[in-house]
């Protein structure tokens, strides 16, 4: 099993640009979730789902969209990027939202 | 609020030495638990988990945390480390009425020095 994979690894964006941060998993999970990770703040929940169909908002959702029409994939959306979602971005998932959860490798998105 | 807090930032220790790293949280109801590594450029690998049960969890690497209700903490030890070792630590928690929705803390640095 791959696991959790995420792409781009990288990825350098202008202020306004638009993009999807990809994220599949091939372990049958129904729970999946993105985070951010910015110095001393440790990760903060963005958006997560409960498996195909529906998704709810975390911590910080504003500017950010998800969707999640297969069980493997959760896309993260940034409709119009802004120097503030400069951050890593990883996405994790696991059996259901009573289990750990297991993460995929990253992506560090700047936003200039 | 619920909070979850990791008083170190920065931690540095001498290959062999042992290690504690502090976890503290704020939660109405005992939650869900967990330790995570990160090292550098890598995602968070799980270490150990605290559902219920036996207050001393055994994870992989050779760690292990307590769990103790009375302080709220959930502190992660190893006897002797290794530089392999090296990396950031985080602590995590889910409410049971917040079923998902692992919160973190700001995380520790481990620095391994000869």
């Amino acid at each position: 099993n791959a696991g959790v994979t995420q792409t781009p690894k990288f990825q350098v964006l202008k202020t306004g640009q638009s993009m999807t941060l990809q994220c599949a998993q091939d372990m049958n999970h129904e729970y999946m979730s993105w985070y951010r990770q910015d110095p001393g703040m440790g990760l903060r929940l963005i958006h997560y789902s409960v498996g195909a169909g529906i998704t709810d908002q975390g911590e910080v959702p504003n500017g950010y969209n998800v969707s999640r029409s297969t069980t493997e994939d959760f896309p993260l959306r940034l409709l119009s990027a802004a120097p503030s979602q400069t951050s890593v971005y990883f996405c994790a998932s696991s059996y259901g939202e009573r289990y750990e959860q297991y993460f995929g490798p990253g992506t560090r998105l700047t936003v200039t | 609020a619920q909070s979850v807090t990791q008083p170190d930032i920065h931690i540095t220790v001498s290959e062999g030495a042992s290690l504690e790293l502090r976890c503290n949280y704020s939660y109405g109801a005992t939650p869900y638990l967990f330790w995570y590594v990160q090292s550098p450029g890598q995602g968070l690998q799980l270490l150990l988990k605290y559902f219920s049960g036996d207050t001393l969890v055994q994870g992989i690497k050779g760690f292990e945390a307590e769990f103790k209700r009375s302080q709220s903490s959930f502190n992660l030890r190893k006897p002797s480390v290794h530089w392999s070792d090296a990396a950031e630590y985080f602590c995590a928690v889910v409410g049971t009425d917040s079923w998902g929705k692992l919160q973190f803390g700001a995380g520790t640095q481990v620095v391994v020095t000869p």
